[in-house]
């Protein structure tokens, strides 16, 4: 089972400020078989992105996806209000898919 | 607009069993396969079993290997979660979710409904 290792675990940022978020797997993924979900407070998760770059439908352009094999990268390159959330990776090249602990994005 | 409804959920004693069902609506249900992921209330994310659009093919994880069983039934637009032998750490949210494709296997997830409440407790 491949281990997904998000940091930081809390992120306490301003509006406006850019957000960098990480994800490590303990093998590598493949294909990039990685998706990001952002989740808020009494909210299913909505998926981000996947195939590690590619955005969903009516995600904003503020939000970027990046990396391959065993490290990627989620960037909000500013942070609006409604952002201020809880963000999870998924990796789904090898069963059972599995997600990362969570990193918090906070209002500082 | 794709819309998942969640039933089923509630307090059971350990060992006893509870089936989850989901209702779904605004997209071709059999077109796509569908999971169950979990959520312990305050924690993260765990995938629990998967479905193909034709029930030929099923996943599970270990944890919940020979106690749950997933189906489906495409004429009702339903989702299923059989769950036996319950137990304490099975307790969580329990989300019906819309993988991206018809085979369970490599997918991402592209619609959540809001989620049934399971809690295990003597």
């Amino acid at each position: 089972e491949i281990v997904l290792t998000q940091s930081p675990g809390t992120l306490s940022l301003s509006p406006g400020a850019r957000a960098t978020l990480s994800c490590r797997a303990s093998q590598s993924v493949d294909s990039s078989f990685l998706a990001w979900y952002q989740q808020k407070p009494g909210q299913a998760p909505r998926l981000l992105f996947y195939g590690a770059s590619s955005r969903a439908t009516g995600i904003p352009d503020r939000f970027s996806g990046s990396g391959s094999g065993t490290d990627f990268t989620l960037i909000i390159s500013r942070l609006e209000p409604e952002d201020f959330a809880m963000y999870y990776c998924q990796q789904y090249g090898s069963s059972p898919g599995t997600f990362g602990q969570g990193t918090k994005v906070e209002i500082k | 607009e794709l819309q998942l409804v969640e039933s089923g959920g509630g307090l059971v004693q350990p060992g006893r069993s509870l089936r989850l069902s989901c209702g779904a609506s605004g997209f071709t249900f059999d077109d796509y396969a569908m999971h169950w992921v979990r959520q312990v209330p305050g924690k993260g994310l765990e995938w629990v079993s998967g479905i193909s659009w034709n029930s030929g093919s099923l996943g599970y994880v270990d944890s919940v290997k020979g106690r749950f069983t997933i189906s489906r039934d495409n004429a009702k637009n339903s989702l299923y979660l059989q769950m036996n032998s319950l137990r304490v750490e099975d307790t969580a949210l329990y989300y019906c979710v819309r993988g991206d494709s018809s085979g369970w296997y490599r997918n991402w997830f592209d619609g959540w409904g809001q989620g049934t409440l399971v809690t295990v407790s003597s």
